[in-house]
């Protein structure tokens, strides 16, 4: 089955303590994202990746890392976590990127507590 | 930033009746694309309509889209409470970045 696996779904942690969302994907795309939702600011765009080692900042890359090593993983690293950083969190893929007709598939989500 | 807003911001509707919601975006575009989220659930793509489209079905969905006032319509025919859910319009910012509308609540009452 075609599918975008995120995990955790759901974390709860202290503040600075370094964690990471990890996401997969098993249709061989070529670009993945991560979006933060929050409520009445929408999905808000942290890093996307073209392809294996092209990544670039989104609208809110502050405070997170990405890296693609490889084409099926996309993980975010909060490396010291603040409560502003509280959101869910969503991993998304898709063939080839935005401007090519083709639609995105999006993990679950991840909820997210800083504490 | 916001490519795609949408109107109206919630709708509620009976069942059985046709929900329109709307997307406006700001910058050409190659396609624009609706997705369902239901309640803190990830985004389902539902259509993508490309720039020299006019009109797209797809089952119960119709999408209109009209570059020269920059806007888009989904219409969904014979709701049913499992329409219940968010609609967000997307569009692609550059060619690497897409941009999501901060979306239609729309409640389908029994």
């Amino acid at each position: 089955e075609a599918q975008v696996t995120q995990n955790p779904r759901y974390l709860i942690t202290v503040t600075g303590k370094k964690l990471t969302v990890t996401c997969s994907q098993n249709m061989n795309h070529e670009y993945m994202s991560w979006y933060r939702q929050d409520p009445g600011l929408g999905l808000r765009q942290i890093y996307y990746s073209m392809n294996v080692e092209v990544t670039d900042k989104g609208d809110v890359p502050e405070g997170y890392k990405v890296s693609r090593k490889e084409k099926r993983n996309f993980p975010l690293i909060l490396e010291s976590p603040s409560p502003n950083q509280t959101s869910l969190y969503f991993c998304a893929s898709s063939l080839f990127g935005p401007i090519r007709p083709y639609g995105a598939f999006f993990g679950q989500g991840t909820r997210l507590t800083v504490v | 930033s916001q490519q795609g807003e949408e109107d109206p911001q919630a709708l509620s509707i009976q069942e059985g009746e046709n929900a329109t919601m709307n997307c406006s975006y700001k910058t050409s575009i190659n396609n624009l694309q609706w997705y369902r989220q239901n309640s803190g659930r990830g985004l389902v793509h539902l259509i993508l309509i490309r720039s020299n489209e006019r009109e797209k079905h797809s089952g119960r969905l119709r999408v209109t889209l009209d570059t020269s006032k920059k806007s888009s319509s989904l219409l969904i025919t014979a709701s049913r409470a499992a329409d219940t859910a968010s609609y967000f319009c997307a569009t692609a910012q550059g060619a690497q970045k897409l941009v999501f509308g901060q979306g239609t609540r729309l409640t389908i009452n029994p």
